[in-house]
């Protein structure tokens, strides 16, 4: 079992470029959560999705940002015209069940924008 | 919303000495859940509390949820230099899907 798969591990991008964040989920898992780390703090929670829909994504900034977990292929993350704030550890998770189950996260991609 | 706060933020202990962090919930919630993050890595699950008072252990990690449900802690006996981390409590609120994480404690151990 492979795990949650992100990628890539590292990327950088300079102020105004897009940056695509791409997470594959456990097999079998049908749920998926995004959370943004900056340093020495927590996880925000971004959005939730289920397959082709989004179910929650109250953590989303209004403007720049989006999600998507297509029928086939990986949920992505998308940044557009990204800033520095926008530099921080995003990290996926997925789950078989959204409620009452932990998640297993991926290993995290590090966005740095110069 | 719903917040979740832990406390202490950070934490030095001596090989062998206890540990433990605390978490608080400003609503009830439907179930916790603790994770651990080694420095450089991800979160990993430890473990889910779902009744009030309910406690649970894990070799020297105890787990405990309030009666209220509103609060946890995790203890960790004879801390090991392998404990060494970030320990996160995640909160539930009830029908909801959204997993809240406090900040964390940070863990050192000196040898």
């Amino acid at each position: 079992n492979a795990g949650v798969m992100q990628n890539p591990r590292h990327l950088v991008r300079r102020r105004g470029q897009e940056a695509r964040l791409r997470c594959s989920p456990m097999k079998g898992h049908s749920h998926v959560y995004w959370y943004r780390q900056l340093p020495e703090e927590g996880l925000k929670f971004m959005v939730y999705l289920q397959k082709e829909n989004i179910i929650d994504e109250s953590g989303m900034p209004k403007e720049r940002f989006s999600a998507e977990f297509p029928k086939e292929g990986p949920s992505i993350l998308r940044i557009q015209q990204v800033v520095r704030g926008d530099s921080a550890a995003y990290f996926c998770a997925s789950s078989d069940s959204g409620y009452g189950y932990g998640y297993t996260f991926g290993s995290g991609t590090r966005l740095t924008v110069v | 919303g719903q917040q979740v706060m832990q406390i202490p933020q950070y934490q030095h202990v001596q090989e062998g000495e206890d540990f433990t962090t605390y978490c608080n919930s400003s609503t009830t919630l439907s179930n916790i859940q603790w994770y651990k993050q080694r420095p450089g890595g991800h979160p990993v699950f430890l473990i889910q509390l779902v009744k009030s008072g309910e406690v649970k252990k894990q070799k020297r990690l105890t787990f405990q949820f309030g009666e209220a449900k509103k609060n946890s802690s995790l203890h960790i006996t004879a801390t090991q230099t392998t404990d060494v981390g970030t320990y996160f409590c995640a909160g539930r609120e009830g029908g909801s899907e959204k997993l809240v994480f406090g900040k964390g404690t940070k863990l050192t151990v000196n040898p």
